[in-house]
């Protein structure tokens, strides 16, 4: 079964505290997304990765950080300096040399900053 | 997003239709998109529409383009309550897509 997975899909947040959100996917695209998702606001982008390896800042990458040492994963880390982290978080992909630029999504991660 | 707006809540009868509408900005957007997305869940697309086309249709989903406007539409027919969802518009530019913030459409017996 192709496609995304995030782990873990509740995540509390202490202040001061770094954590980690997971996102892996099985579709073998080369572009990896970030969206923050508040109620009202839609979706902004955090992080973007067109290949292995690189990676560039979206809309609000403030206090978050990312990487890309597997085309198959592009974790995100909510630093402490990401002063209010509640938000539903969602991860996607996408085949870059497809005529029309579909990104697939996970199910989400729902983070709140205690 | 602050490029893509569109009116938050949408009320329908089961049965009648639904039209949802989105203004965009950016005119060098060569793809337009409807994602859908149930409640705790992430999203999926619905239909796309290419930017030098007028209109789609996909079984009960027709997309309206008005390109001059920067005006686009989604319109479901025969709305189900499996259609009660939140409905984004969003536009290209190259790999990015910029999202509305979504349209919370109710069906109601």
């Amino acid at each position: 079964d192709g496609g995304i997975t995030q782990s873990p899909k509740y995540l509390f947040r202490k202040e001061g505290q770094n954590v980690t959100l997971s996102c892996e996917q099985n579709l073998n695209h080369d572009a990896m997304y970030w969206y923050r998702q508040d109620p009202g606001q839609g979706l902004r982008l955090i992080y973007y990765s067109q290949i292995v390896n690189d990676f560039q800042k979206g809309d609000i990458a403030e206090g978050y950080s990312v990487s890309r040492e597997k085309k198959e994963s592009f974790p995100l880390t909510v630093t402490s300096a990401q002063k209010n982290p509640t938000a539903f978080y969602l991860c996607a992909s996408s085949n870059d040399r497809a005529t029309y630029n579909e990104q697939f999504f996970g199910p989400g991660t729902r983070l709140t900053g205690l | 997003g602050e490029d893509v707006e569109q009116s938050l809540f949408l009320s329908v009868r089961e049965g009648d239709s639904s039209v949802i509408n989105c203004t965009y900005t950016d005119s060098s957007s060569t793809y337009l998109y409807w994602y859908k997305q149930e409640p705790g869940a992430g999203l999926q697309l619905l239909t796309y529409i290419f930017s030098n086309m007028d209109m789609k249709q996909d079984q009960r989903l027709t997309v309206l383009l008005n390109k001059k406007d920067k005006h686009l539409s989604l319109r479901i027919a025969d709305t189900q309550t499996g259609d009660s969802a939140i409905y984004f518009c969003a536009e290209s530019n190259d790999y990015k897509l910029s999202f509305g913030a979504g349209t919370t459409v109710t069906v109601r017996a």
